[in-house]
């Protein structure tokens, strides 16, 4: 069964930086993408970027970059993402998802991990 | 960026009811588009892939159809799980965009 596990949520201070991971298990997360996402609270949901597991190759949505570094630890199956700089406008739940082979969808999702910037 | 307006914002209706969500992209997207369902503890799953396509496990009660701008989910007789958020979203072109959801609520 495929599962994204991802870590618990996170107070961090205003202008810090914060890792967030997703553990893969249930498939090989070196034949896939993973992607992140972004939900502020009562929001749309914004795509930050995906990157190839085999690899490590990225593609961000030009908004997030220089925001999100996107990574992955082919050891233990796990992809992690990192914030720098972090403003309350970074206060969101992320999301990361798993890349479809069939299709460019998001077939399997993380539970997501509430990101609070806060003083 | 390729803007996603979906109709209505939010939708009462009744067990049983047949439903149609609209979402129309601003330029044609080919249909690279996918449904999602937001359930109220916030676990996302996908219900539709490039238009039509259900995703395995998505009961058949749900269907998608559209072309260039303009798309649809339909729920054909609603059932008490259904009632959630939900979005849709184009990958015609990066960045990827999501609509601004639909919130289908028991009337």
């Amino acid at each position: 069964e495929v599962q994204l596990q991802q870590s618990g949520a996170e107070l961090v201070k205003p202008g810090a930086s914060v890792k967030l991971s997703c553990k893969t298990s249930g498939y090989i997360l070196s034949n896939y993408y993973m992607s992140w996402l972004k939900q502020m609270p009562g929001q749309n949901i914004e795509w930050i970027g995906n990157i190839y597991g085999g690899n490590g190759g990225t593609g961000y949505n030009q908004k997030f970059k220089g925001k999100a570094t996107l990574t992955v630890d082919k050891s233990s199956s796990t992809a992690y993402m990192d914030l720098n700089s972090l403003t309350s406008e970074d206060s969101a739940v992320y999301f990361c998802a798993r890349l479809g082979i069939a299709a460019p969808y998001f077939d399997y999702w993380g539970q997501g991990v509430m990101v609070t910037v806060s003083s | 960026d390729i803007q996603m307006t979906q109709t209505p914002s939010s939708m009462p209706a009744s067990l049983g009811e047949r439903v149609t969500i609209s979402c129309r992209s601003s330029q044609g997207i080919r249909n690279y588009l996918n449904w999602y369902q937001q359930k109220p503890d916030g676990t996302i799953k996908p219900l539709i892939y490039y238009t039509s396509n259900l995703q395995s496990g998505v009961p058949s009660r749900f269907s998608g159809s559209g072309s260039g701008t303009d798309y649809s989910l339909s729920i054909s007789s609603l059932e008490p799980e259904d009632f959630a958020m939900y979005y849709c979203q184009q990958y015609y072109s990066s960045p990827w965009t999501f609509g601004g959801g639909t919130k289908l609520e028991l009337k």
